[in-house]
């Protein structure tokens, strides 16, 4: 089946300690996102790719970097986590107005 | 500057019965919009969606309604089931762009 993954699904760091996220897609899609949801909040878009072309969301923090090496893959690196980045991170994809989620990365920085 | 909201943070119904979940919006450039499920610990997926040019869409027990003149959209559970507890976020669009904005959701409960 085609679709979004996100590995881990849950990841533990310590406060300060870079951590990467990584997210794969089979839909073949030339759009990837990035989104932070905080419980009971709207996701918040942090960036999106097109293609290569990086896009990034003007309050979106410097500690907060992404990589996308080729179409499938798309990684959220966060240089120095601290305790407000404690979120779901949701990676998703689209080639038209539809996005498609992956199951998200629930981050616990201790 | 909060450009798609949902005034109810939860909503209760009974098994059968009609849910009807509402999104206001405020941005008048936004001519496309979603509803998203999302069940806990996993990511949304797509429900239905809209266009500007159409009042309603249907899918199912499903139906999406948009009042332009109001910038409201509401989505209609016809006849509710258990199974449809979930967060429900709505979401807006410009076919021209890429990004979507989401409110802050709705959780529905449905009581057998």
């Amino acid at each position: 089946d085609a679709m979004v993954i996100q590995n881990p699904r849950y990841q533990v760091t310590q406060f300060g300690k870079p951590v990467t996220l990584s997210c794969s897609q089979t839909l073949n899609h030339n759009v990837m996102y990035w989104y932070q949801q905080k419980s009971s909040q709207a996701p918040k878009l942090l960036f999106h790719y097109y293609d290569k072309d990086f896009n990034n969301e003007a309050d979106t923090p410097d500690n907060f970097q992404s990589r996308r090496p080729n179409t499938s893959f798309c990684f959220l690196d966060i240089r120095s986590p601290g305790l407000g980045d404690a979120a779901m991170y949701l990676c998703a994809t689209s080639d038209h107005n539809e996005q498609f989620f992956g199951p998200g990365t629930r981050l616990t920085v201790l | 500057d909060q450009q798609v909201k949902q005034n109810s943070p939860s909503l209760s119904v009974q098994e059968g019965r009609i849910s009807i979940l509402n999104c206001d919006y405020t941005n008048s450039m936004f001519d496309y919009f979603l509803w998203y499920k999302k069940y806990p610990a996993e990511g949304p997926t797509f429900l239905i969606s809209i266009s500007s040019i159409k009042d309603k869409n249907e899918d199912g027990r499903f139906t999406v309604f948009l009042n332009k003149s109001a910038k409201h959209l509401s989505l209609h559970i016809v006849p509710s089931q258990p199974g449809d507890s979930a967060v429900y976020f709505c979401a807006a669009t410009e076919t021209s762009g890429s990004r979507l904005t989401f409110g802050e959701g709705t959780q529905l409960t449905v009581n057998p």
